[in-house]
């Protein structure tokens, strides 16, 4: 199977603007997880999307918004960028089962590095 | 609050001797699974090992193996024989049973392997 993948990987955008992210993932999963992974707080939970609704959500604020489609892809949207959105985003995928997560196992994306000058 | 926490930042190892990272826990909740991610310089996340709270038998894949600890909320990786590739950056992490697509991660032990 192919894994999860995630376009763009490189991202340079403008402080003001807005961005969306793509992630497509494993086939056969339904669970898309999003992360904001940065040098100073690390690996943070941003939200979770299971058949196209949104499950969990982490302390992020409303500039951060996601969607998820029929086949499962996703998406992540940021706007009005700033300086600190500058991170590698990471997705992941797992297998879920209406109401519960069958293996809690989730398998990542190479990343978007998003870069907000 | 929910925490994990991996005391050392930065671990060496000699390449085919045994090496262990440590990680410990704070949650109130009982259904729980604990993961050990490795991140190498691609950045590429990779699952090492994951072990469920309620099973008292330690998880062991290949070369990895974990010592779980419930009542210590501890949970740390043994990498025998070590070797070049094993090199990476290392995170440990929990999800709830109920909430299996949030991962808590801790603040990683970056992994040197020396030859």
């Amino acid at each position: 199977k192919a894994g999860v993948t995630q376009t763009p990987r490189y991202l340079i955008k403008t402080r003001g603007q807005q961005v969306t992210l793509s992630c497509s993932p494993i086939s056969g999963h339904r669970s898309v997880s999003w992360y904001q992974q940065t040098p100073g707080q690390g690996l943070q939970f941003l939200f979770e999307y299971f058949s196209e609704t949104q499950r969990n959500k982490g302390n992020f604020p409303g500039r951060f918004s996601g969607r998820q489609f029929s086949n499962s892809r996703s998406e992540m949207n940021v706007s009005t960028l700033e300086l600190g959105d500058s991170a590698l985003y990471l997705c992941a995928s797992s297998q879920r089962t209406s109401g519960a997560i069958m293996s809690h196992e989730q398998y990542f994306g190479p990343g978007t590095r998003l870069t907000v000058t | 609050a929910q925490t994990v926490t991996q005391s050392q930042p930065e671990m060496s190892v000699q390449e085919a001797e045994t090496v262990t990272l440590s990680c410990t826990y704070d949650t109130s909740e009982s259904d729980y699974y604990l993961f050990w991610y490795k991140q190498p310089p691609s950045r590429q996340m990779i699952l090492v090992i994951r072990q469920e709270a309620y099973k008292q038998q330690n998880a062991t894949e290949n070369r990895f193996s974990v010592n779980f600890q419930k009542a210590a909320k501890s949970f740390s990786l043994k990498i025998s024989d070590s070797q070049l590739g094993d090199a990476a950056m290392y995170f440990c992490a929990y999800s709830f049973y109920n909430q299996g697509g949030k991962l808590i991660f801790g603040q990683g032990t970056e992994l040197s392997v020396k030859p």
